[in-house]
């Protein structure tokens, strides 16, 4: 069975850092694209960035122009894991972010989701 | 890059009810487009991907249409497990891109 799971609820405080992860299991995690979207407070959904875990040169990790310079993403294929990172949080990055696989072939759609991971940003 | 509108914003309608929700894109995107369902306070799930294919499991209340700049989502006898949030996605293959519509509300 594929499963993304995330890790747990976040409270930081502006300007700190963090890094919440995404666990595949149930399939070759190398072999499909992970993305990150974010959805904030009764909003819709927002595509933040793509990694490929099999080549997760930073270099070829796609960003939305929204987040570029914002948040990092990386993986670890060794232990099946994706991250989402940022470096000094601001308030407005309080929402849900889920990890989504890519369906395998030419077509990437989200075909499974993580369960989400509620981030918020209160001083 | 490519913009993604729907309409409408939100809708009401009743049991047994026939629901099309449009999704237009900025360009041509050719039948690189999938539409996902998200309950409230839940995780969105794949409904359509390709433009008009069903994902293993879905109902087959649920179908698509479309290609190129014009698609549409339809429900052809709406049920209460139907409310929801309903989005439209661009995407391609390599690198993944992607771009979501605004989501159209749902209601009974």
């Amino acid at each position: 069975e594929v499963q993304l799971v995330q890790s747990g609820a976040e409270v930081k405080k502006p300007g700190e850092s963090l890094k919440i992860s995404c666990k595949g299991s149930g399939y070759s995690f190398t072999s499909h694209w992970i993305g990150w979207v974010r959805q904030m407070p009764g909003k819709g959904l927002e595509w933040m960035g793509s990694i490929y875990p099999g080549d997760s040169d930073p270099r070829y990790t796609p960003y939305s122009p929204s987040f570029e310079g914002q948040v990092t993403i990386s993986a670890d294929k060794s232990i099946s894991t994706a991250y989402l990172q940022w470096n000094s949080l601001k308030a407005s990055d309080t929402a849900i972010y889920y990890c989504a696989r890519c369906a395998s072939g030419g077509s990437c759609y989200f075909d499974y989701w993580g369960q989400g991971t509620q981030v918020t940003i209160s001083s | 890059d490519i913009q993604m509108t729907q309409s409408p914003s939100s809708l009401s309608a009743s049991v047994g009810d026939r629901v099309t929700i449009t999704c237009r894109a900025s360009q041509d995107i050719t039948n690189y487009l999938a539409w996902y369902q998200q309950k409230p306070g839940k995780v969105p799930k794949l409904l359509i991907y390709d433009a008009s294919t069903l994902q293993s499991g879905v109902p087959s209340r649920f179908s698509g249409s479309g290609s190129g700049t014009d698609f549409t989502l339809t429900i052809s006898s709406l049920q209460p497990e139907d409310v929801a949030t309903y989005y439209c996605q661009k995407y391609n293959s390599a690198p993944p891109l992607f771009t979501f519509g605004p989501g159209t509300k749902v209601d009974i």
